[in-house]
């Protein structure tokens, strides 16, 4: 059963503008954690910010912000003032239900357009 | 902090053919994981272990596919044979502790001609 669904393939974003990437993920699990993950062209998996299911309020790093809406299973990431370099693959992923595992959605290929 | 390291970082072998993966996760690292990304599938957990002994190898796709980890600082993920079908991206990521991010390796790219 596919327990992250990322619905946007691709995405344009004017630089120096915001953009929202969605992500839903499906648990029964009152404690799960939500991490996004930035891939560039040249492969590596860069972490970019973590929200605990039990966290009171919307996890923020720098330009990156959150947007946990648990009632919607829904954990959305922002990014502020978008950059060349923000141009890369973003992966949504979900540890849980069980265990340790970490499940990936399918990704959202982002261009930020000069 | 060196990161996990992964070699080789490229792979070309003929079908048929033994292809070992290595990974050395970070120092202190309770949990490992490998990974494989394709197009097609996206990136598939094949299996983790925590402290040296695997816990699920659910996604490991048949029994070509084996991975061992003989001690904290090593782990391998064995083709054999190795069939074109296995081309892929292959990640290792480490874990500190339950629930923190993975720290991923830069990937071995394995082509199977």
């Amino acid at each position: 059963a596919q327990k992250i669904t990322q619905t946007q393939p691709g995405m344009f974003v004017q630089e120096k503008e915001a953009v929202t990437l969605d992500c839903t993920y499906d648990t029964s699990d009152p404690s799960y954690g939500l991490f996004w993950y930035k891939q560039p062209s040249s492969g590596e998996m860069i972490f970019l910010i973590y929200q605990g299911s039990y966290d009171q309020q919307n996890a923020t790093e720098g330009r990156y912000s959150l947007n946990f809406q648990k009632a919607r299973k829904s954990a959305n990431l922002v990014i502020s003032a978008s950059q060349l370099g923000d141009s890369a693959m973003y992966f949504c992923a979900m540890r849980g239900p069980t265990g340790n595992q970490f499940y990936f959605g399918t990704g959202t290929s982002l261009t930020v357009i000069p | 902090d060196a990161g996990v390291i992964q070699s080789p970082r490229h792979e070309v072998t003929e079908m048929g053919q033994e292809v070992t993966l290595r990974c050395k996760p970070i120092s202190g690292h309770d949990y490992l994981f490998w990974y494989r990304q394709t197009m097609m599938r996206g990136l598939e957990l094949l299996i983790y272990f925590n402290n040296n002994v695997p816990i699920d190898d659910s996604g490991m796709p048949e029994d070509r596919f084996s991975a061992k980890m003989p001690n904290a600082s090593f782990s391998t993920l064995k083709i054999q044979p190795s069939e074109p079908r296995d081309s892929a991206v292959y990640f290792c990521a480490s874990q500190g502790i339950y629930n923190s991010p993975l720290h991923f390796g830069n990937g071995t790219r394995l082509t199977v001609t």
